[in-house]
Formats: C-alpha cells, structure tokens, sequence
C-alpha cells in the first residue's frame, strides 16, 4: 500500500538553527499539503501545493518559513531561524487528482526547539 | 469562523461500543472525516461522509451525520484494546479546506 514519507522522524534543533523537513507524496497524488499539530491540538494548514504551485499559505509565517515543491512531486519545509514556539509536529499529506477531497498524512517530523 | 468541537475524552469497555461526538460551526462544508492517531504517528483516514448523506457504515465504524444540528458521530462497534488512540473529527470547507477538531482520546479498558 502506497505511503507518504516524511523525514527526518525525529529532529532536535537549538532555537535560531535552520532546519529543514522533508516530503514524498504518494505516487500520482497532485496536491501536496503541509500541517503543524501542536502538542494536544488537531492539525493546522501551513501551505497547500497544486503540482508545483502554492494554492493557499494563508497561514504559513513567511518571515521564517518557507515551502517549495519545485518539481511538483516531493516538497521541502523549512524553518529559519527556529524559534521554541516551533516545538511540533510538522505532517504532510497528500491528494491524488480524481478524489481530492481525500487526504492521505504521513508518520510526521516531531520537531523540538531548546 | 470555522470552528470543530469535540469532547477530549471517552472510556469504554474492551466489546462494549464507544461513540465519539463532534460538531461543526460551518453550514457548507462539503465532507466530514473522522481521522484516527496512535502515539506518535500520523493521522489515519478511518472514513468519511458527504454532506448529502446521513449515515455510513464501515464494517465496524457506523458515521452518522445531522446536517440540521451540524453534528456528526462515529460509533465503534465491539471496541478493542488496539482502538484505544486519538480520534480527529475534522469538515472539509468550501475552499477545500480541512478544519480539524481537538481530537477525543479513546481509552479501551480490558
């Protein structure tokens, strides 16, 4: 059965560090989504990709993160410089094309800003 | 705004059923999901419904759906000790957007 995979799982970062998350949708799936959960909250939208381009980043705070899926196929998250409130869990879903009302998630990257 | 509102914790009996409730402010959203995560894991889609449908059953999964009252329920059936997670209700918007609720935490006692 197909999967989204994310990576690192796990990542420890000192606050003002760069770093970096990594996504791989499921083969064919056109829309490439990245949430943050905080600790004992649901999911919330980051950024949206419909192939390469972004759809919605509405609630992505772009004076230090960034997203790109420059080949419309995997995506890079980013965060510079991390900040303690950046302490989450950071998924990744995706959507094939003929059902998007369908979102598949990923194992997620747990992230811990010190 | 759009908001998901589900209660944080339910208990139930390993064979008895559990029934997790959740609500949605939303009029328009277009599907509604029920979403299962296990410690430290990602979210699993369990099933959905569309918002002109009131019921859908699952083999052990029953969703029910009142549009007029914007609630939605999923009822587990014969509840095991491995169902025991987190479960996230959450309604799609007209955007396509997936508003996600707190999560219920579901604990099976033997």
């Amino acid at each position: 059965e197909a999967e989204v995979a994310q990576s690192p799982r796990y990542k420890i970062t000192e606050k003002s560090q760069a770093v970096a998350f990594w996504c791989d949708p499921i083969s064919g799936h056109a829309t490439l989504y990245w949430y943050r959960q905080i600790l004992g909250q649901g999911p919330e939208l980051l950024v949206q990709f419909q192939d390469e381009s972004v759809v919605d980043d509405s609630q992505l705070p772009k004076d230090r993160f960034s997203a790109e899926r420059l080949k419309g196929v995997d995506s890079t998250l980013k965060i510079q410089p991390a900040e303690l409130g950046d302490s989450a869990m950071y998924l990744c879903a995706s959507s094939p094309q003929d059902r998007d009302y369908e979102q598949y998630f990923g194992p997620g990257t747990r992230l811990t800003v010190t | 705004g759009e908001d998901v509102e589900q209660s944080l914790f339910l208990s139930v009996r390993e064979g008895d059923s559990s029934v997790i409730n959740c609500t949605y402010t939303d009029s328009s959203s277009t599907y509604l999901y029920w979403y299962k995560q296990e410690p430290g894991a990602g979210l699993q889609l369990l099933t959905y419904i569309f918002s002109n449908m009131d019921m859908k059953q699952d083999q052990r999964l029953t969703v029910l759906l009142n549009k007029k009252d914007k609630h939605l329920s999923l009822r587990i059936a014969d509840t095991q000790t491995g169902d025991s997670a987190i479960y996230f209700c959450a309604a799609r918007n007209q955007g396509g957007k997936l508003i996600f609720g707190q999560g219920t935490e579901l604990s099976v006692k033997p």
